[in-house]
């Protein structure tokens, strides 16, 4: 059974501050994604990484950088939080051995406001 | 360019009633992928089904069923006798062979009354 947990359910942070979001995943998926879901927009890409050490832009990466130095871990980073990234922020990973067209699982999903 | 349009903002049935929720979706690639997802309150995006283009054969799984066509770019997904369970929100998705993302419709909002 795929599993994958992001650190926080909620989060509250002011303008300003540097944010960091954990995603781990537990079934050895060589794919990591970063979402964030907006009422009426869907879920959009943030960046994605196909292997330790790799990323690669999505189709809204302004704001945001992305750390991924182990398998398991991919880490979202908001260098300087802005009212305007209050979201809904969702990991998710697949398996690799097949390319992006995988099935993706995905977290739980942290709603964060930036105050 | 790739495209996914979910019409139905939100519907509301009472339990046991039938319920479609449709999906449309706009690409160039000959080769792509299709799928649900259902986003129940926890959050969390729970997967479905996942279909290539070039299986057009409908799929049922319990009281799930999906009428996938090529012929109108459309992949609907029925539920049958729905249940106050079914209530949340239905995401279609969809990737090209080759494209590196998923793209997503805006969700259909789906309520279940008992």
């Amino acid at each position: 059974d795929v599993k994958v947990t992001q650190s926080s359910r909620y989060l509250v942070k002011r303008t300003g501050e540097k944010v960091f979001l954990e995603c781990v995943q537990d079934m050895d998926h060589e794919n990591m994604f970063w979402y964030r879901q907006d009422p009426g927009l869907g879920l959009r890409l943030i960046y994605f990484s196909y292997d330790v050490k790799m990323k690669e832009k999505g189709d809204i990466p302004e704001g945001y950088s992305v750390s991924r130095e182990k398998k398991e871990r991919f880490s979202l980073i908001l260098e300087s939080a802005s009212t305007n990234q209050t979201s809904m922020y969702l990991c998710a990973s697949s398996l690799g051995t097949g390319g992006p067209q995988e099935t993706q699982y995905f977290g739980p999903g942290t709603r964060l406001l930036v105050l | 360019a790739q495209k996914v349009t979910q019409a139905q903002t939100e519907i509301s049935v009472v339990e046991k009633e039938d319920v479609t929720l449709d999906c449309v979706y706009e690409t160039r690639d000959t080769t792509y992928y299709l799928f649900w997802y259902k986003q129940p309150p926890s959050g969390e995006l729970v997967f479905l089904i996942r279909r290539n283009s070039f299986d057009e054969q409908n799929e049922i799984s319990g009281r799930y069923s999906w009428n996938f066509q090529k012929s109108t770019s459309s992949f609907n997904f029925t539920i049958t006798a729905s249940q106050v369970v079914d209530s949340a929100v239905y995401f279609c998705a969809l990737i090209g062979a080759g494209a590196n993302n998923l793209f997503f419709g805006t969700g259909t909002r789906l309520t279940v009354i008992p």
